[in-house]
C-alpha cells in the first residue's frame, strides 16, 4: 500500500537558517511527489512537485527538492528561511492512474526571529 | 481567473445532524476531488466525481456521499454527523486526466458539538 511519512512533527529553526524537511514514501514504482504548504485556517497551496526527469527541482518562495529514488526519499529545502515561512508542509504521493494523493502527517515549522 | 472556492467557510452542527459543503471549481476544471483533514492530521481522500459521477472513492463510511452537477460544481453530504467529523474539508479541482494539477479551495472548517 502506498504511504508517506513525515518523521519529524515540529522543526524549529532561527531567521536565516537553513531548512530541510523530511519525506519518505511507499510505492512500488515512482509516483508523483509533492510538497504543499498550509497556513492556518488555509488550504494548501503548491511548493512544488516532481513527476519524472532531473530529480532536483525548484519551487516557489525559494523552496527545492531533491528526489532519491534509493531512499525513497523527496526532501524539501530551503537556503535561508525567512519568518513568514513558518507554517505546516505535507508531502504527499500521487500514483500515476489513480485519482488521489496521500498525504503525511505534516510538518510544522516554526521560525525564530 | 477564480481559484476553487468552497461554501461556506465555517458551520456548526450537533451530533446526528446532517450537513452540505459546497465547491466550485477553477475555471477550466472538470474533475473535483473532496477531503478531509482533522486537526493534527495530513488531507485524507474522500472522493473524486469526474462527468457527474463517483469515480474513486477512499476510505469513508457511506454516511458521505456526494454530488457533481452539470457546470462541474460538487457537494459533499455528511449524514447523521459524529463527533469525529470535525475537520477541515478541503474540495480540489484538477482537469481531465489531471491528477498532477490538482488545486485546493480554503475548505470548510466543520464543527461538530
Amino acid at each position: 500500500a502506498q504511504s508517506v511519512t513525515q518523521p519529524d512533527i515540529h522543526i524549529t529553526v532561527s531567521e536565516g537558517a537553513s531548512l530541510e524537511l523530511r519525506c519518505n514514501y511507499s510505492y512500488g514504482a515512482t509516483p508523483y511527489l509533492f510538497w504543499y504548504v498550509q497556513s492556518p485556517g488555509q488550504g494548501l497551496q503548491l511548493l512544488l512537485k516532481y513527476f519524472s526527469g532531473d530529480t532536483l527541482v525548484q519551487g516557489i518562495k525559494g523552496f527545492e527538492a531533491e528526489f532519491k529514488r534509493s531512499q525513497s526519499s523527496f526532501n524539501l529545502r530551503k537556503p535561508s528561511v525567512h519568518w513568514s515561512d513558518a507554517a505546516e508542509y505535507f508531502c504527499a504521493v500521487g500514483a500515476p492512474g489513480t485519482y488521489k494523493y496521500i498525504f503525511g502527517t505534516g510538518t510544522r515549522l516554526k521560525v525564530l526571529a | 481567473d477564480a481559484g476553487v472556492t468552497q461554501s461556506p467557510t465555517h458551520l456548526i452542527k450537533t451530533r446526528g445532524q446532517q450537513v452540505t459543503l459546497r465547491c466550485s471549481p477553477k475555471s477550466g476544471h472538470d474533475t473535483v476531488s473532496w477531503y478531509q483533514q482533522a486537526l493534527g492530521q495530513g488531507p485524507q481522500f474522500i472522493f473524486q466525481y469526474y462527468e457527474e459521477e463517483e469515480r474513486q472513492r477512499g476510505n469513508f463510511p457511506d454516511r458521505f456521499s456526494g454530488h457533481q452537477f452539470p457546470n462541474y460544481s460538487s457537494e459533499l453530504n455528511v449524514n447523521a454527523l459524529l463527533l469525529g467529523d470535525s475537520a477541515l474539508y478541503l474540495c480540489a479541482s484538477s482537469p481531465t486526466g489531471g491528477v498532477e494539477k490538482l488545486f485546493f479551495g480554503s475548505g470548510t472548517q466543520l464543527s461538530v458539538l
